[in-house]
């Protein structure tokens, strides 16, 4: 079945380690992708989005993701976490159906 | 982008009552998204909203338990029917503001529903 898959359900990391969350789609075709994050008691903010054109992309509060297509992945990474980076994230797939579908999620857990 | 108000934040209601959930929109938008977070899972899209026409419902999701309602362009509701405390989640909707995903869906602050 067609999916978005996140492998790391549960992440705990220490403030200034680096981070690097998987998100895999199993759609053929043209895809649209993005990443939400869902800090405590908030609702769902956009992290980045990925269309077309160069298949690293920049968000904010320093988070890139980087799409391979070969690979149907599109990994959230961030060289340095902080304490507040502490949240769910959400890889999204849209398939061109104006449908949003989302992985399972990831949690996040940064220790000062 | 949008900013949405949804409401209520949160409510307990006994089993077998129904709830109604309300989504302002502060513009216009095409469709409507309802989506549901049950405790510790990701968001399941319950359905799409259109205005003007029937909701399409994905599949495990019928109208008879979730009748939605989209009177216009900047409004609709979701209702939770025939409550079990299997329906405790948090229901979500979300716009696609200008039409378009340049700007990524935008999501209402959710209701959390617990049914006892």
């Amino acid at each position: 079945a067609q999916s978005v898959s996140q492998h790391n359900h549960h992440v705990i990391l220490s403030e200034a380690a680096s981070l690097e969350l998987g998100c895999n789609y199993s759609y053929g075709g043209t895809v649209n992708l993005f990443w939400y994050v869902q800090y405590p008691g908030q609702h769902l903010q956009l992290l980045l989005k990925y269309f077309s054109g160069d298949p690293l992309v920049k968000g904010i509060k320093g988070f890139e993701a980087e799409f391979i297509k070969s690979k149907f992945s599109f990994n959230l990474r961030k060289p340095s976490v902080q304490w507040s980076d502490t949240a769910e994230y959400f890889c999204a797939v849209f398939r061109g159906t104006d449908k949003l579908i989302f992985g399972t999620g990831t949690r996040l857990q940064v220790f000062p | 982008s949008a900013v949405i108000s949804q409401k209520p934040s949160r409510d307990i209601c006994q089993r077998g009552t129904s709830l109604t959930i309300q989504c302002q929109v502060d513009s216009q938008v095409t469709m409507m998204f309802w989506y549901r977070q049950q405790p510790g899972q990701s968001l399941t899209l319950i359905a799409t909203a259109n205005q003007g026409s029937e909701a399409t419902y994905e599949s495990g999701f019928v109208i008879d338990k979730f009748p939605i309602s989209r009177p216009n362009l900047t409004f609709s509701t979701l209702t939770v029917s025939n409550m079990s405390p299997e329906d405790s989640s948090i229901y979500l909707c979300s716009v696609l503001p200008s039409g378009t995903t340049q700007y990524g869906y935008t999501f209402g602050s959710g209701t959390r529903l617990t049914v006892v």
